[in-house]
Order: structure tokens, then C-alpha cells, then sequence
């Protein structure tokens, strides 16, 4: 089993909608989250940080639950640009970040 | 402020030769991490300095990788002799010390894309 799932997708909606993913965590010590986003051949861009009382910014809402180790992010009223990969992040120990695999999002008009 | 540069952006080598990466850190981060994705797996964590110390270097693939970061700024990572199997993107990350307020988040370079032929 991997340490971050995530589904690949893809996913593919309409401008204006509101998409979500999730991302499961086996390893329950884990501390700190985070969503990145990563366009094609781009590096990954941290999007946001995932504080366990939920965030939000814009639009764009994280939230995390620890009991089910899983955590997510919600997209309101999307953009074309906000098409891209998302990867889930987890700091695994005091430095290393394990990613998941990505979800692909495709925005259309 | 500038962010994580790295050189070359784009390098191809033949199996058996030597390959030097370059990474810069941001400005004031004592912390750089080195990570890779090849084809079609996720990116997966290399090594982590605390400014010119390795903190943890688990994820290195064997001894023919070599990362220092002399003088605790910028880093190399040296594949010798590079493998087919070595290709990918290696991308350069670094975070601010949490002793001087920063947080975990850590912030990425464009990457350099190795193809070893």
C-alpha cells in the first residue's frame, strides 16, 4: 500500500463548477499536510498548507481528518486555469515530504 | 525575492558519464532537499541538508549519487556513472529553519530533466 493515495482522475468539468479530492495517509504520525499544484513539465507550486481546524483561501478549502487519515480540497466555481495536476503532500518526518501520485484536473469552457 | 534556481534546466549524457546538478536555495533557508520523479511514478524524496549537514540522505538510490552542499548555500548532486534507469526530473526544494519562524512548507525549484542515453 502506498503512503499517499490519491486518484488519478481524470477529472474533467465544466468552468464554474465545484470539484473536490481526496487524499488517504497511511502513516497516522504524520503532521503537517500540504496541496501543491503542478502544471505539465512545470515543479510543483505549494498551493496550500493543511491546518487540522480546515482552511480555506479563496477558493480554495482544505480541510483534514485525522481519524480517517484522509485529506481533501475543494475548488469553488473553477477557472480554466486552474486545469493542472494536484498533488497531496505529507511530511512524513521532520524532512522528507512523501507525494501522491496526483490528480489531474481539466477545466472546460 | 528569488526563488530555488537550478542548472541545467535540460541534460543528456550517455550511460557511464558524469553528470554534476546544481541547485540554489532561497535566500536564508538553512534547509535543501533534493527529490526526483521518474516516468510515471510519483516524486520521491533523495536527501535533506541542514545548512552544509545531511539530516537525512534515505531515499539516495546507491553510492554512484553523491550531494554535498558545501559552505551550507548552494548544492550539487553528482550521478557517477549515470544508468539509464537514473532519468528523470530532479527537483531542488528548500524551507526556511522553523528556528527562525519558518514553517514545514518547502518550495520548489523548476527542476533539471535527465536523460541518460
Amino acid at each position: 500500500r502506498k503512503e499517499v493515495e490519491q486518484d488519478p482522475g481524470p477529472f474533467n468539468v465544466p468552468e464554474g463548477a465545484t470539484v473536490a479530492f481526496n487524499c488517504t495517509y497511511s502513516n497516522s504520525a504524520s503532521q503537517s499536510f500540504f496541496w501543491y499544484r503542478q502544471d505539465c513539465r512545470k515543479e510543483p507550486k505549494l498551493l496550500m498548507s493543511v491546518y487540522s481546524s480546515g482552511n480555506e483561501d479563496g477558493r480554495f478549502t482544505a480541510q483534514l481528518n485525522r481519524a480517517s487519515q484522509y485529506i481533501s480540497l475543494l475548488i469553488r466555481d473553477s477557472k480554466l486555469s486552474d486545469s493542472a495536476t494536484y498533488l497531496c503532500a505529507v511530511l512524513s518526518s521532520a524532512s522528507k515530504i512523501i507525494f501522491g501520485s496526483g490528480t489531474r484536473l481539466s477545466i472546460r469552457p | 525575492e528569488a526563488g530555488v534556481t537550478q542548472f541545467p534546466s535540460h541534460s543528456v549524457i550517455e550511460k557511464g558519464q558524469t553528470v554534476t546538478l546544481r541547485c540554489d536555495p532561497i535566500s536564508g533557508h538553512d534547509n535543501l532537499y533534493w527529490y526526483r520523479r521518474v516516468m510515471g511514478k510519483e516524486i520521491k524524496f533523495l536527501l535533506h541538508f541542514v545548512k552544509e549537514s545531511k539530516q537525512d540522505e534515505s531515499g539516495m538510490p546507491n553510492n554512484r549519487f553523491l550531494a554535498e552542499r558545501t559552505g551550507g548555500t548552494y548544492s550539487t548532486l553528482k550521478v557517477q556513472p549515470a544508468e539509464l534507469e537514473d532519468s528523470g526530473v530532479y527537483f531542488c526544494a528548500s524551507s526556511q529553519s522553523r528556528l527562525a519562524g519558518g514553517t514545514y512548507e518547502q518550495y520548489f525549484g523548476p527542476g533539471t530533466r535527465l536523460t541518460v542515453t
